[in-house]
């Protein structure tokens, strides 16, 4: 069974500050998801990744896969208010794409 | 281009009861994905439907029966609900899930569905 697993689950940072949330899953894949939900709304897609290696930056936020030690990492640089939400990532198992599962997530609260 | 949509938004229901959640996929997608989000948690795949076929399962028993329609909209279904049923039901739709590349799915804003 794919288990995903987020850490920290709770990261209360000021703003300017640098961080990184950490996803580690237990099968071989290679399609892992990054999600952002705000407060009572649906998850926004921010990153793809597919292969090892692979690096994707969006502004403040950068994603990055490791598929040998089965770990992706989120890196915040300079944080900012409005990146304050719950970060989820979620993991296809190789034979079963769509079918992601997912970490219990990154809540990310981020103080003047 | 429409996302996905979900109704209803908001639900109440008791013991023993039965739902239907409905989901209108984004234009162009033909694989509809059902999640539920416990407060708190992450989304847990209920299951897939392509082609108006059921095209994979999570973990969840019998009572949660789904359909997909000729325009890729899908129903969810719970029979008997029970009050751990309280969650929010995330539709989600892709491209193609047979695809080798990436399968991003677009979720609708979800309907929560409260069970006393």
């Amino acid at each position: 069974e794919l288990k995903v697993e987020q850490n920290p689950l709770f990261l209360s940072m000021q703003e300017g500050k640098n961080y990184t949330i950490y996803c580690n899953y237990s099968t071989t894949s290679d399609r892992l998801y990054w999600y952002r939900q705000d407060p009572g709304k649906s998850l926004e897609s921010l990153f793809v990744l597919l292969s090892n290696g692979a690096v994707k930056q969006e502004g403040r936020l950068m994603a990055s896969l490791d598929t040998k030690a089965r770990l992706s990492t989120l890196h915040i640089t300079a944080a900012v208010h409005d990146l304050s939400a719950t970060y989820f990532c979620a993991v296809d198992p190789r034979t079963n794409a769509g079918k992601s599962t997912f970490g219990d997530g990154t809540t990310l609260t981020v103080k003047p | 281009e429409t996302g996905v949509t979900q109704s209803p938004t908001h639900l109440i229901k008791t013991r023993g009861q039965q739902v239907t959640l409905r989901c209108s996929s984004q234009s162009g997608h033909n694989t509809v994905s059902w999640y539920q989000q416990a407060l708190g948690q992450g989304p847990q795949f209920i299951f897939q439907y392509y082609r108006e076929e059921e095209n994979g399962r999570g973990n969840f028993p019998p009572r949660f029966s789904g359909l997909q329609f000729p325009n890729y909209s899908s129903e969810l279904n719970v029979n008997a609900l029970e009050l751990d049923d309280s969650a929010l039901y995330l539709c989600a739709s892709s491209l193609d899930s047979t695809g080798a590349g990436a399968n991003v799915l677009t979720f609708g804003a979800g309907s929560r569905l409260t069970v006393l």
